[in-house]
């Protein structure tokens, strides 16, 4: 079983709507949760991270962690054709970031 | 721009070659990471750095892959013997003290092993 599992799509939606991406992941050890971003060849953009259960809000971006299920979501509201690319959970093991799969997103206008 | 850079971006090599790339963390950043990730996949961890010690090094990282960063500064890895398994993209990132969940990312070396 991988560490982080990550449906990795491909996800199309009209502009507008509202996008949901999840992952689960496997130990309970786990304390911070990221979402990247990343273009087509290019490198992984940091979008927000929380720490432990709860939810964060940092524009259209929610992110959402569930430690007691280990589900972690990430809420795109009002998608926008810019917001298309690939989106990857990650979560902290210990020093390094251990990775989902990857969703790829598109919006279409 | 003070990101993290990586050159070179592309490199393209024959099989049984050696390969050395560069990445060049943000300025005070005293972690540096090294990251591999193949087509439709995640990046996987390969090694990382805290100032000029290697801390921890992957089972990924076979006997023909190297990392160095002298100094604490920038970072080199370095593939012997090419394979085309290798072919991947190589990502470097780096965090600053105390954030080290905060990786950020350079725009990575596309390496094609033909």
């Amino acid at each position: 079983q991988k560490e982080v599992e990550q449906d990795p799509g491909p996800l199309s939606v009209p502009e507008g709507a509202i996008v949901s991406l999840n992952c689960t992941y496997s130990n309970s050890a786990f304390q911070y949760f990221m979402w990247y971003r990343q273009y087509s060849r290019k490198g992984p953009e940091l979008l927000m991270y929380t720490y432990s259960s709860g939810n964060k809000e940092d524009g259209r971006f929610t992110a959402q962690v569930d430690k007691s299920s280990k589900y972690i979501s990430l809420f795109i509201r009002d998608s926008q054709p810019s917001d298309s690319a690939t989106y990857l959970c990650s979560i902290q093991g210990a020093q390094k970031l251990v990775f989902g799969q990857g969703t790829r997103l598109t919006i279409n206008p | 721009d003070t990101g993290v850079s990586q050159d070179p971006r592309h490199k393209i090599t024959k099989r049984g070659q050696n390969v050395t790339f560069r990445c060049d963390p943000i300025s005070e950043h005293n972690r540096l990471y090294w990251y591999r990730q193949t087509l439709g996949q995640g990046p996987e961890f390969l090694t990382y750095f805290q100032n000029e010690a290697q801390l921890e090094k992957s089972r990924l990282l076979s006997d023909r892959f190297s990392a160095e960063r002298p100094k604490g500064s920038f970072s080199t890895l370095e593939i012997q013997r090419t394979e085309q398994g290798d072919s991947a993209m190589y990502l470097c990132a780096s965090s600053p003290i105390g954030a080290y969940n905060e990786q950020f990312f350079g725009p990575g070396t596309r390496l094609t092993v033909l």
